[in-house]
């Protein structure tokens, strides 16, 4: 079973545009939701990560919105550059456990 | 400040033969997690150490191993070697067990033939 699902696979977006990425989650014990940046031949650096208590978290271009309710929080990259062309990952986990559950994986292509 | 540091960063190895990983967490950092990351898996939590024990453990096979010794520092084993262990091994540091902010080390790319 898929704990964190994450959409779209891949996404095409214009240099300036705004990018999404969408993933939703099973378990209502998550209380800690990291977002994460893999370049090719790198390891995933953690971008910018939520609490539950929060709906929304922004640093620089990059906003997380959270909706509890629905389980389902997403990343917003605004004024993408042809720089943030990388792949993103969303995980979670529960607080005090440092075992995260990742989603697949979005492919981000920035064209210029 | 350094980050984490995996060591090798690359290793072939023949089926069967087993292998140990090595990585160094970010000074001050304590808790230690493993993952196996691979295109068709995606990123998959394999076990994490604290204070030189296990505290979580995913769900692979008994061939996968870790430790961690006083220094923080940890080492994972494969052994009996199979295709499908091919992949991308990750390190990720903590500053302390329940402390959830995790940092990666760059990988150890593992290929059995």
């Amino acid at each position: 079973q898929q704990q964190v699902k994450q959409s779209p696979q891949s996404l095409i977006v214009q240099k300036g545009g705004i990018s999404i990425i969408n993933c939703a989650y099973e378990n209502t014990a998550f209380d800690y939701f990291p977002w994460y940046q893999q370049f090719p031949g790198k390891g995933p650096a953690l971008l910018i990560a939520i609490r539950p208590d929060v709906s929304e978290k922004k640093e620089g271009r990059f906003t997380i919105s959270f909706n509890k309710s629905a389980k389902q929080f997403s990343l917003h990259i605004m004024d993408s550059q042809p720089g943030d062309s990388a792949t993103y990952f969303c995980a979670a986990c529960r607080d005090n456990f440092n075992k995260f559950y990742f989603g697949s994986g979005t492919k981000l292509n920035v064209k210029p | 400040k350094a980050g984490v540091t995996q060591t090798p960063r690359y290793l072939i190895k023949t089926r069967g033969q087993q292998v140990t990983l090595s990585c160094s967490p970010i000074s001050g950092h304590r808790s230690v997690s493993w993952y196996q990351q691979t295109p068709g898996q995606g990123l998959q939590f394999l076990f994490e150490y604290f204070s030189e024990t296990q505290r979580n453990k995913g769900n692979f096979p008994g061939r996968f191993s870790g430790r961690q010794f006083s220094n923080s520092r940890s080492e994972m084993n494969v052994s009996t070697l199979e295709l499908g262990d091919s992949a991308l091994y990750l390190c990720a540091s903590s500053l302390s067990a329940g402390v959830t902010e995790a940092f990666f080390g760059q990988g150890t790319r593992l290929t059995v033939v």
